[in-house]
């Protein structure tokens, strides 16, 4: 079964960039697309992009298309998430998300409902 | 702004049935990309229900969903304590191939 572990906590300065990375284990990510979700504090979730790691196909919220970027590595066990030109609006958790399979056979592939999450990254954006 | 919306705020004695309602649009609402996500304080969202009104393994089955054309709704009948969280629809939006959430409901056990 599928597990996704995020990296630690993050402090930055603002104007400048963070990566974060998401590990599978259990099992690869293959024909799944992984997704970034972000919450800042006391808010909605927001939906930041996808990949999928066997291609590298990407799509990103028109909102952050400039300053984001998600790539994965050949493994297709860890995706790495970076946000460029920190501002202070970007201070939140930040979770990777992806579907656990079970309903395969439901939904296109892009579509799958995300039932299996990350631990969440706490990024806080300071000046 | 949330693309989908959601009434900020639910609650309910124990026992009762609470519905949480989610309006979007024409290129996200659909019959079978709607899903509900749970959130409890400082965890990660939790799949409730997917396609508009399927369980997945697991979700109590006091939960609900439906749909009447670009509005959804979420039911909880025999509202328990431990029900009290952060309720998310969310939904497949065709125009930007991605995921559109709801602004989240709190939903209180009185």
């Amino acid at each position: 079964q599928m597990q996704l572990v995020q990296s630690g906590a993050e402090v930055k300065k603002t104007g400048s960039s963070v990566r974060l990375s998401c590990k599978a284990s259990g099992d690869t990510f293959t024909y799944r697309y992984l997704h970034w979700v972000r919450q800042a504090p006391g808010q909605a979730l927001e939906w930041m992009g996808w990949i999928t790691p066997f291609n590298g196909n990407t799509n990103y919220a028109r909102s952050l298309q400039a300053r984001v970027t998600i790539t994965g590595d050949r493994s297709m066990t860890t995706v790495y998430l970076d946000l460029s030109t920190l501002r202070s609006e970007d201070t939140g958790m930040y979770f990777c998300a992806t579907t656990s399979g079970e309903h395969q056979l439901l939904y296109p592939d892009q579509q799958q409902p995300l039932d299996c999450w990350g631990q969440g990254t706490l990024v806080t954006v300071s000046s | 702004q949330s693309v989908l919306t959601q009434p900020p705020s639910a609650s309910g004695t124990p026992g009762q049935r609470v519905t949480i309602s989610c309006s979007g649009g024409s290129s996200n609402i659909k019959f079978n990309t709607l899903n509900w996500y749970q959130q409890l304080p400082g965890a990660a969202p939790k799949l409730l229900v997917h396609g508009v009104s399927q369980r997945p393994s697991g979700a109590p089955d006091r939960f609900s969903g439906s749909i009447s054309g670009t509005s959804a709704s979420l039911a909880i009948s025999g509202l328990r304590s431990e029900d009290e969280a952060y309720y998310y629809c969310a939904a497949w939006d065709d125009s930007l191939s991605g995921w559109v959430f709801g602004g989240g409901t709190k939903v209180t056990v009185l």
